[in-house]
């Protein structure tokens, strides 16, 4: 089934650790992006990536990097987590070029940072 | 600044009509997108508008005015399974997606 598929699913972790969260799509977007939704806040981007080998910071990207060495793969890292980072992180895909941007999403990362 | 409001939640009865607003600022304006999003799962794709007018599908309609940076999404017949949030967003001139906090609608029987 084509989509985006995240891991892990949820996850705790202490303050101060370092965290991946992977994200692959199979659909050959050339765009990908990860946001963060909080309660009573709309969707944050924090780093996207138009295609394989350049990425761009978003809205929130302080405390997060991401890579983008192939075209399926967008993995987000948290280098040292802080409780503030605690969130449900979405990552997102779309195909290239302006216009109707329409975004297909994974089934999202709980995080909660301790 | 830029800014998506919409209201934080609407409660509606099944087989009724519900209309949910949403007024947008943003830095040039490139469409108006619409998303659901049932509670624990990704939001997905509902409808988009850059011309002004009326664009129906199905039971969903989605309205845009961009002299009043303004748009709504319409549901008619209304079933149990549209509670979900429902998201506004903007497209700036950067094609940067700009997002409400969303609209929560439940629907009773």
């Amino acid at each position: 089934i084509a989509g985006i598929t995240q891991a892990p699913t949820s996850q705790i972790l202490a303050a101060g650790r370092r965290m991946t969260l992977r994200c692959t799509q199979d659909m050959r977007h050339n765009a990908m992006y990860w946001y963060r939704q909080d309660l009573g806040l709309g969707l944050r981007l924090i780093h996207y990536s138009n295609t394989a080998g350049t990425t761009g910071k978003g809205e929130v990207p302080d405390g997060y990097s991401v890579s983008r060495a192939n075209t399926d793969d967008f993995p987000l890292t948290l280098a040292s987590a802080v409780p503030s980072q605690t969130s449900v992180y979405f990552c997102a895909s779309s195909d290239s070029g302006p216009g109707a941007n329409v975004l297909t999403f994974g089934a999202g990362s709980r995080l909660t940072v301790l | 600044g830029q800014n998506i409001d919409q209201p934080t939640e609407m409660t509606a009865t099944e087989g009724a009509i519900v209309q949910i607003n949403c007024t947008y600022q943003t830095s040039g304006f490139n469409g108006l997108f619409w998303y659901q999003q049932h509670a624990g799962e990704a939001p997905t794709f509902l409808s988009y508008n850059v011309l002004d007018g009326l664009e129906e599908k199905g039971r969903f309609s989605s309205f845009l005015s961009r002299s009043k940076g303004y748009s709504y999404l319409l549901l008619k017949e209304l079933q149990m399974k549209d509670s979900a949030s429902y998201l506004c967003a903007g497209m700036d001139s950067n094609y940067q997606l700009i997002w409400g906090a969303g609209t929560k609608l439940i629907i009773k029987p």
